[in-house]
C-alpha cells in the first residue's frame, strides 16, 4: 500500500535562512513524488514532481527537492526563505506501476517563516 | 480557461440531509477524485474515478457515492450527513499519464450540525 509520511507538523524558519520540508514515502513499484502548497482559505497549488532522471527537481518560487531512492525520502528544500513562503505543505505519492492513479498526501507541514 | 470548478463554496447541513457537492473540469482529463481535509490528517481520498463511467473507492468512502457520466463532471453525494463528515472537500483532475501533477479546485467548505 502507499503511504507518505511528513514528520514535523510545523517546521520555523528565519527569513533569509535555508529550509527543510521533511517526507518519506512507501510504495511497491517506482513512486511518482509530488509537492503541494496551500495558502489558507485556498486549495492546493502544484510545486514540483519528480517522475524519473535526476535526482535534483526544480520547481515554483525557488524550491527543489532532492529523491533519495535507497532512504525513500524526498524532502523539499529552499536556499533563502521568504515569509511568503509560510504556508501549509504537502507531499504525495503515486505508485508508476499503478493504473488506479491514486495520489495519496502526508498530513501537511505548516512552514512558518519568521522576519 | 476554468479548470476545476467546485460548488457550493460553503455548505451547512443538518444530520441527516443529504447533499451533492459539485466538480467540473474543462481540461478533458480522464482522472478525477475527491478528498477531504481534516487538521491533522492531511487529504484523504474519497472516491476516485479513470473515465467515465468508471469509478472505485478510496480511503474513506464510507458515507459518500459518487457517480461519472461524463468526462467533466464528477458529482459527491452525502447520503445522510453526519458530524464526522464536517470537513473541506477538494476535487482534483489529472490527464490520462497522471505524471504531470493534478489539478484541485478551491473546495467546499462543509458544516455538519
Amino acid at each position: 500500500a502507499q503511504s507518505v509520511a511528513q514528520p514535523e507538523d510545523q517546521v520555523n524558519v528565519a527569513e533569509g535562512n535555508p529550509l527543510t520540508v521533511k517526507c518519506t514515502y512507501s510504495v511497491s513499484g517506482n513512486p511518482y513524488l509530488f509537492w503541494y502548497v496551500q495558502y489558507p482559505n485556498r486549495g492546493l497549488q502544484f510545486l514540483l514532481k519528480y517522475i524519473t532522471g535526476d535526482n535534483l527537481v526544480k520547481g515554483s518560487y525557488g524550491f527543489e527537492a532532492e529523491f533519495n531512492k535507497s532512504q525513500t525520502s524526498f524532502h523539499l528544500k529552499k536556499p533563502s526563505a521568504l515569509v511568503s513562503d509560510s504556508a501549509l505543505y504537502f507531499c504525495a505519492v503515486r505508485d508508476s506501476s499503478s493504473n488506479t492513479g491514486k495520489l495519496i498526501f502526508g498530513q501537511g507541514t505548516t512552514l512558518q517563516v519568521k522576519p | 480557461n476554468a479548470g476545476v470548478t467546485q460548488t457550493p463554496k460553503f455548505q451547512v447541513l443538518k444530520t441527516g440531509q443529504s447533499m451533492t457537492l459539485q466538480c467540473a473540469q474543462d481540461m478533458n482529463h480522464e482522472y478525477m477524485s475527491w478528498y477531504r481535509q481534516d487538521p491533522g490528517m492531511g487529504l484523504r481520498l474519497i472516491h476516485y474515478s479513470v473515465g467515465a463511467g468508471i469509478t472505485d473507492q478510496g480511503e474513506v468512502p464510507n458515507g459518500y457515492n459518487v457517480s461519472r457520466s461524463t468526462t467533466e463532471d464528477f458529482p459527491l453525494r452525502l447520503l445522510s450527513a453526519a458530524p464526522s463528515q464536517t470537513s473541506v472537500y477538494f476535487c482534483a483532475s489529472s490527464s490520462h499519464d497522471r505524471i504531470y501533477g493534478y489539478t484541485f479546485g478551491s473546495g467546499t467548505r462543509l458544516t455538519v450540525v
